[in-house]
């Protein structure tokens, strides 16, 4: 049974950057792709990228290219987002989840969240 | 790429039944048969309920069922009971992944 785990919430000011981390357990990290997902406060979701641990390949969503890095350490099996140049609409519940692959067009399960306050 | 489109609220009393829709494009709902469904209750995280339009995971009770046609995939709740009163949310892939804006459903 897999369990994802994030790290605590954050406040960061304007133009700096944040990086969340997810802990993996149960199941065999590397095998499986790892993708991110926001939800803005009253708002919907909102895919971000992922990445395969295996390869080492990350693919982010256009909108946050440049501007979002996820990387990924199989001897800890944990997955990290860095999100940078953070803006006040920055604002935001980032979720990981596994999933988001040519084997798993899904997302399941998914860690509890991480809130980011970007704020000055 | 726009997200796919939900009616912003539905209702129904228990033990009725619901259908949320969920309409994209040929370019997402449309072309691919890897629409998802999410639940999400106040402050919690999204829990899976349909992959692949109408396969259930494991523990989703039978209750919940998906369906597509064309550019629209809808998730259909028969029987409905307190505990479903929650956001509801697709996901259809689309060389990237795109989520719809969500639908808040009342349990009467």
């Amino acid at each position: 049974q897999v369990q994802l785990v994030q790290s605590g919430a954050e406040v960061k000011k304007p133009g700096s950057s944040v990086k969340v981390s997810c802990k993996a357990s149960g199941g065999t990290f590397s095998s499986y792709t790892i993708s991110w997902v926001r939800q803005a406060p009253g708002q919907g979701l909102e895919w971000m990228g992922r990445i395969i641990p295996i390869l080492g390949i990350a693919n982010y969503a256009q909108k946050f290219q440049g501007r979002v890095t996820i990387t990924a350490d199989k001897s800890t099996s944990t997955a990290y987002m860095e999100l940078s140049s953070l803006r006040s609409e920055d604002t935001a519940v980032y979720y990981c989840a596994r999933g988001g692959s040519s084997s798993f067009h899904w997302f399941d399960p998914w860690g509890q969240g991480t809130l980011v306050t970007v704020s000055s | 790429q726009s997200a796919l489109t939900q009616p912003r609220s539905v209702s129904g009393s228990p033990g009725q039944s619901v259908t949320i829709s969920c309409t994209g494009t040929s370019s997402d709902v449309g072309g691919y048969n890897y629409v998802s469904w999410y639940q999400q209750h106040p402050g919690k995280a999204p829990k899976l309920m349909i992959y692949d339009v109408s396969k259930r995971p494991s523990g989703v009770p039978d209750r919940f069922s998906g369906s597509k046609s064309g550019n629209t995939a809808s998730l259909t709740i028969s029987g409905l009971q307190a505990e479903d009163e929650a956001d509801y949310y697709c996901c259809s892939y689309a060389g990237s992944y795109v989520f719809g804006g969500g639908t808040k459903l009342t349990v009467l």
